[in-house]
């Protein structure tokens, strides 16, 4: 079963408007990563966040992460047309050897009308 | 970095016959991850690697499927024979070791089996 749920399953709005997707999971997490798949392709990492950090910016991204709620935002401003994509977010269930067993959740399909 | 490295891109064949996926992860990645990806079921995790070695392969749904690291620069998945419920796109991925790594992805192989 999927760790994390995205929430809209799909959301277009016009450039230069904020997206904003959410992510939902069920257990204890000791990270949160967010990444972007284009039509076609794989997937591309955006962002990570702590399970004690609240807030990270980078760019034009901005991610929050609620541990009590067991949820996280992805917020993207000024969209643009490049910005067309599904947006997963991932959260580790586990870990052995030091590296994240990784579960996707299901996906926000994002596209920008120019 | 040319980043991970599959191959075929695309695939067809008929059922029952052998196809074999081809992953080179990035220099250096001591995890290598298998994925497979379909409308019905998001992303899932088929087995991932560290250091060569498979560490989990719970995620493998039978025994038509295998999966093998001869050496650091090279990984197969292997079904045999394949069924048109195989159809999907399959990724690699591979990530360094240590905590909180992203993973890198490659642009997967759209497999059709007819």
């Amino acid at each position: 079963s999927q760790q994390g749920e995205e929430d809209p399953q799909a959301l277009s709005i016009q450039e230069g408007e904020n997206a904003t997707m959410n992510c939902s999971y069920k257990t204890s997490i000791n990270n949160l990563q967010w990444y972007r798949q284009n039509s076609g392709r794989g997937l591309v990492h955006l962002i990570l966040i702590r399970s004690n950090e609240r807030e990270k910016h980078s760019g034009r991204l901005r991610v929050t992460l609620d541990t009590s709620k067991k949820s996280s935002s992805l917020l993207i401003t000024a969209s643009r047309a490049a910005d067309t994509a599904s947006y997963f977010c991932a959260t580790d269930s586990e870990q052995i050897f030091g590296n994240e067993k990784l579960t996707f959740g299901t996906g926000t399909r994002l596209t920008i009308i120019p | 970095d040319a980043g991970v490295i599959q191959s075929p891109r695309h695939e067809v064949t008929e059922m029952g016959q052998e196809v074999t996926l081809r992953c080179k992860p990035i220099s250096g990645h001591n995890s290598l991850f298998w994925y497979r990806q379909t409308m019905m079921r998001g992303l899932e995790l088929l087995i991932y690697f560290n250091n060569n070695v498979p560490i989990d392969d719970s995620g493998m749904p039978e025994d038509r499927f295998s999966a093998k690291m001869p050496n650091a620069s090279f990984s197969t998945l292997k079904i045999q024979p394949s069924e048109p419920r195989d159809s999907a796109v399959y990724f690699c991925a591979s990530s360094p070791r240590g905590h909180n790594s992203p993973l890198h992805f490659g642009n997967g192989t759209r497999l059709t089996v007819t």
